[in-house]
């Protein structure tokens, strides 16, 4: 089956690394994504990572994947309160054609001065 | 400003109306899709449109809902007879297929539409 889940909430203090994690079912996902919502807002594109990588960083942000126990995580470094916003994770199944996206329900971070 | 765009951002209406969105993708981009986000939850997948071919539906998308992307360019979802349920955020996303099959390109959204149904 396809499935996606995430922890719904995480506070950190600001200047501190935030770790957002993901687990998910479908062991022929080949893509998975992170995805940042800010309020009324649409989704904006973060990052991704193939399944045959185990880590990618791109600046203050560091993806890292275990395929065997089908977990991401998300590593903001320096959070900063512009970062408080909904993160989402998100799979390309693998039986997919389409390219269609299967989400989590979301992790809120809140950033504290 | 070349990125996806929605109109309209917001729609109030009441039940039992017609409702009709529009999504215009990026310029070029061959593959457009439908998700719909309630509230406190992430986005689920509702239809995909490939050129103008409507190539999957969701078992979301009941017999109210329907979807057209003509000429493959923008593309329309309606709702008719709207109920309290279709309450939603509804995004749209577009992208660029830069291999003969396979899901291997990156999805970029709308603002979305958010609808109210009273």
């Amino acid at each position: 089956g396809e499935d996606v889940e995430q922890s719904l909430f995480l506070s950190v203090r600001e200047g501190d690394s935030s770790v957002i994690n993901c687990t998910y079912t479908d062991s022929s996902s080949t893509y998975l994504y992170w995805y940042k919502q800010e309020p009324g807002a649409g989704l904006q594109l973060l990052t991704y990572i193939f399944s045959n990588m185990d880590m990618k960083q791109d600046q203050r942000l560091t993806v890292l994947l275990n395929k065997k126990d089908k977990h991401l995580s998300l590593r903001i470094a320096d959070t900063q309160t512009g970062d408080s916003a909904i993160y989402f994770c998100a799979e390309v199944p693998g039986s997919s054609n389409t390219g269609k996206l299967i989400f989590g329900q979301g992790t809120t971070l809140q950033v504290k001065p | 400003d070349t990125g996806v765009s929605q109109n309209p951002r917001h729609k109030i209406t009441k039940r039992g109306q017609n409702v009709t969105f529009r999504c215009d993708p990026i310029s070029e981009h061959n593959r457009l899709y439908w998700y719909r986000q309630t509230l406190g939850q992430g986005p689920e997948f509702l239809t995909y449109f490939q050129n103008e071919a409507q190539l999957e539906k969701s078992r979301l998308l009941s017999d109210r809902f329907s979807a057209e992307r003509p000429k493959g360019s923008f593309s329309t979802l309606e709702i008719q007879r709207t109920e309290q349920g279709d309450s939603a955020m509804y995004l749209c996303a577009s992208s660029l297929a830069t291999l003969p099959s396979g899901p291997r390109d990156t999805q970029y959204f709308g603002p979305g539409t958010r609808l109210t149904v009273l």
